[in-house]
């Protein structure tokens, strides 16, 4: 079974860097040509995606973010991870990692397993 | 890329059928068979309901059931129970190989 665990700080200060790490168990990361994605979710609104990584290091970020955002791959760990410079308090959010499915050298849209969610709140 | 439309809202009793519309644009949902719609109770992480489409993973009841016409999508639930009470998310694949997803529905069962 797939299992993604989020960590990261619960406070970070305005205009700091943010960095969250996603860790893979049941999974290679390195393996299976998947994305590993980045999701958020701000508080009483919708879910917005933020970006993911190919295996193969390739990436895709939301336009609205992707001036701010990194994410990296570190194969070695079974971990993938996400940077947001100089952060603001629109920053506040449940972020949240997960797989968007990939078979046979095709990928689907869906995202199949997710982690549990962290919350970042931004503030001085 | 603009969030996908779904109502914030819907209610309905045990037993009863509830439809959660979802609209895009023909860069997103009219564009892809790659609609998925997430369900999300407090404090949980979201569950994969539906993909492609109408697809339901392994174990997902049938009582859950999408479709898509033109630039919306829809998600059905029939039989409702106290336990579907929750969030639930669309989300398509977009023309420039990103993700968007829309601004929740919450469904309260009666």
């Amino acid at each position: 079974q797939v299992q993604l665990q989020e960590s990261g700080p619960g406070l970070v200060k305005p205009s700091q860097t943010l960095l969250l790490t996603c860790t893979v168990s049941g999974a290679s990361i390195s393996s299976g040509g998947h994305f590993w994605s980045w999701i958020r979710q701000h508080p009483g609104k919708g879910l917005e995606w933020i970006g993911y990584i190919h295996d193969s290091g390739y990436t895709y970020y939301n336009p609205s973010l992707e001036s701010r955002v990194t994410i990296l791959v570190d194969t070695s760990k079974n971990q993938f991870s996400l940077k947001v410079s100089s952060v603001t308090v629109a920053d506040t959010a449940v972020y949240y990692c997960a797989r968007r499915y990939c078979s046979a050298g095709s990928c689907y849209g869906h995202l199949d397993y997710w982690g549990q969610g962290t919350l970042v709140t931004v503030s001085s | 890329q603009s969030a996908l439309t779904q109502p914030a809202s819907v209610s309905g009793s045990p037993g009863q059928s509830i439809t959660i519309s979802c609209t895009g644009t023909s860069s997103d949902v009219g564009g892809y068979k790659f609609v998925s719609w997430y369900q999300r109770h407090p404090g949980k992480a979201p569950k994969l309901m539906i993909y492609d489409v109408s697809k339901r993973p392994s174990g997902v009841s049938n009582r859950f059931s999408g479709s898509k016409s033109g630039n919306t999508a829809s998600l059905t639930i029939s039989g409702l129970q106290a336990e579907d009470e929750a969030d639930y998310h669309c989300s398509s694949y977009t023309s420039i190989s990103t993700l968007v997803f829309g601004g929740g529905t919450k469904l309260t069962v009666l």
